[in-house]
């Protein structure tokens, strides 16, 4: 079937512009991660979700990042007032559940502020 | 906290020979052990996981990785390499016990090239 999808892979704005990043998870798997790669590094985890809840949000970096799962599929994590140190690979996972340890991972959208 | 250790940033090997990408872990309690290769311009795939048992662990494309709890080691190893093998692999921990974190913590890679 159809692995993790993300769109766009590739972003490029203006510093304070806000950006939306879209994870399509694999289907009928209950966790979603966001992880941000600086290049040269392994990814850092931002957020997770369990369907709908947000279960850990320890990662984000400050309030100008959220994340949303309202349906328990297609997750949104959104970037306001972007600062050129946004700029990333930002990187979702999915499992079949938090007791299903291995992530399959999407092909990451790299945003670029300029 | 967990962490982990990747102690080198680029592996060379020629065709043919064995490799071997090391990996050294810290974690509270007992350890789930993942390793993921990423190719250039591509997502992060899985490899291979250690979770309990049998200490050496064997996974895609022929590679296979040990578990050493006293040196709380996980390194990637593969008895024949091939060029296609060259890529950046990364190694990640999460603890094993229900109620602690479930998301993974990488290390920062290492960039395999297998010379022909």
């Amino acid at each position: 079937g159809a692995g993790v999808s993300q769109s766009p892979r590739y972003k490029v704005t203006k510093r304070g512009q806000d950006v939306a990043l879209r994870c399509d998870p694999i289907s009928g798997h209950v966790s979603l991660y966001w992880y941000r790669q600086a290049l040269g590094q392994g990814p850092e985890f931002l957020t997770y979700f369990n369907y709908e809840a947000q279960q850990d949000k320890s990662g984000l970096p400050n309030d100008r990042f959220s994340a949303e799962r309202p349906e328990g599929s297609i997750s949104t994590l959104t970037i306001q007032r972007t600062e050129q140190r946004d700029s990333a690979m930002y990187r979702c996972a999915s499992s079949l559940g938090t007791r299903s340890y291995e992530q399959y991972f999407g092909p990451g959208t790299r945003l670029t502020v300029t | 906290a967990q962490s982990v250790a990747q102690p080198e940033d680029q592996v060379n090997v020629a065709e043919g020979n064995p490799l071997t990408v090391k990996c050294t872990y810290s974690v509270s309690g007992n350890p789930y052990l993942f390793w993921y290769v990423q190719y250039p311009n591509r997502g992060l795939q899985f490899l291979l996981k250690y979770i309990t048992g049998d200490n050496l662990v064997k996974g895609s494309y022929g590679f296979e990785a040990e578990f050493n709890k006293s040196q709380t080691s996980f390194h990637l190893k593969k008895p024949s390499a091939l060029v296609s093998d060259s890529a950046l692999y990364f190694c990640a921990v999460r603890p094993l016990s229900s109620g602690s974190a479930r998301q993974l913590t990488f290390g920062s890679g290492t960039q395999l090239t297998v010379l022909p």
